[in-house]
This record gives C-alpha cells, structure tokens and sequence, in this order.
C-alpha cells in the first residue's frame, strides 16, 4: 500500500467551479499534514497546513480525519490561476522527512 | 521574501561522472534537506541535514551521495559515480523551527540533472 495515495485526476472544471481532492496515508504515527501545490517543473509550495479542528484559507478548506487517515482539500470559486498538481504530504511523529503523494492535476478552464 | 537558491539550474553529466549541486537555503534556517523528483513521479526525500550532520536519510540516500555544508551559507548534493537512474530534479529545501518538524519547508526552484 501506497504511504500517500490520493485520487489520480486530471480535474479538469470551468472557472468558479468547487473542486474536492482526497488523500489517504497508511501511516497511523504520522503527525503533519500539508497540502502543496505544484506548477509544471517547478519546486512544491506549500499551500496550507491541515489541523486536526480543519482550517481554512480564503477559497481554500482543509480536513483531516485521523480515524479513517484522511485528508482533504476543498477549492471554491476556482481561477485560471489554481491550475495545478496540489500534492498531499504527510510526516512521521518525529521525523522531519516529507512523505508526498504522487499529486492530483488540476485544470480550470474558462 | 527570503528564499532557497539552486545552482545550476541544469546540469547534464556523463555516466560515472561526479556532480555537485549546490543550494543556499534561507539564512536564518537550521534543518537543511535534499529531495528528488523523478520526472512523472513523485517527490522523495532523500537526506535532511542539522548541526554538521546527516540528521535522517532514506534508501535512496546510498553510499554515492554526501551532502556538505563547507561554509556558512552554502549546502551541498554530491553524487560520486552518476547512473542513469539518477536524472531527475533535485530539490533543497530548509525550515528554521527546532521544535517543530511541521514547521514549513521552503523548496528551492531545483536542479535538473540529466545523466547521460
């Protein structure tokens, strides 16, 4: 089993849809949760945290369920400018490691 | 807004040759970490890096790599005898909270290395 796995994608929506993607981790000692987006050949950025109480961001909303090891990422009103592979990263208790997850494409068309 | 530099952007080598990558991470950060992206694939953490010394490795991080800090602002990827299999982007990246590993880490613009 995968450590990070997340839906394959591409999504591809019209500008001001919601987008939903989901991740799950097989690791129960993992203790940090990210969502980093990626654009094409560059470096991850990191895009949010995700907090057990989840958390939001402007158009952007993170969950996590510790019980069933997942994580999501909610995108309303989506821009041009979201296009882009949004990568679900996890780390151990303790570890510094990143652990990715191979990533969800996105395309929002006009 | 400080950020991670990577030298070259690109480098192309011969099989068996040596490479050095070289990254200056942000300068009030402690953990420094190299990570690769093979092409169509996912992101891997290859080594981090703390206080003059290799802090966690993964598999990959084998005896061709080392990783050197030979001056106060400079980082650096070594692989001794490159392979094929080695092309890929390398990212370093760094983080500046002690007691707190998920503390963000800020991802240089990477290395792309193409061994041929």
């Amino acid at each position: 089993r995968k450590e990070v796995e997340q839906d394959p994608g591409p999504f591809n929506v019209p500008e001001g849809a919601t987008v939903a993607f989901n991740c799950t981790y097989s690791n129960s000692a993992s203790q940090s949760f990210f969502w980093y987006r990626q654009d094409c050949r560059k470096e991850p950025k990191l895009l949010m945290s995700v907090y057990s109480s989840g958390n939001e961001d402007g158009r952007f909303t993170a969950q996590l369920n510790r019980a069933s090891q997942y994580i999501s990422l909610l995108i309303r009103d989506s821009k041009l400018s979201d296009s882009a592979t949004y990568l679900c990263v996890v780390n151990l208790a303790g570890r510094r490691a990143l652990t990715f997850g191979s990533g969800t494409r996105l395309q929002v068309q006009p | 807004e400080p950020e991670v530099t990577q030298t070259p952007s690109h480098q192309v080598t011969q099989m068996g040759q040596e490479v050095i990558l070289r990254c200056v991470p942000i300068s009030n950060h402690l953990y420094f970490y190299w990570y690769r992206q093979i092409l169509g694939q996912k992101v891997e953490f290859l080594v981090s890096f703390y206080n003059n010394e290799i802090s966690e490795k993964s598999e990959i991080f084998d005896d061709q790599f080392s990783v050197e800090r030979p001056d106060g602002s400079n980082f650096t990827l070594k692989i001794r005898s490159t392979k094929l299999e080695d092309s890929a982007m390398y990212f370093c990246a760094s983080s500046d909270r002690l007691q707190d590993p998920s503390y963000e880490q800020y991802f240089g613009p990477g290395t792309r290395l193409t061994v041929t």
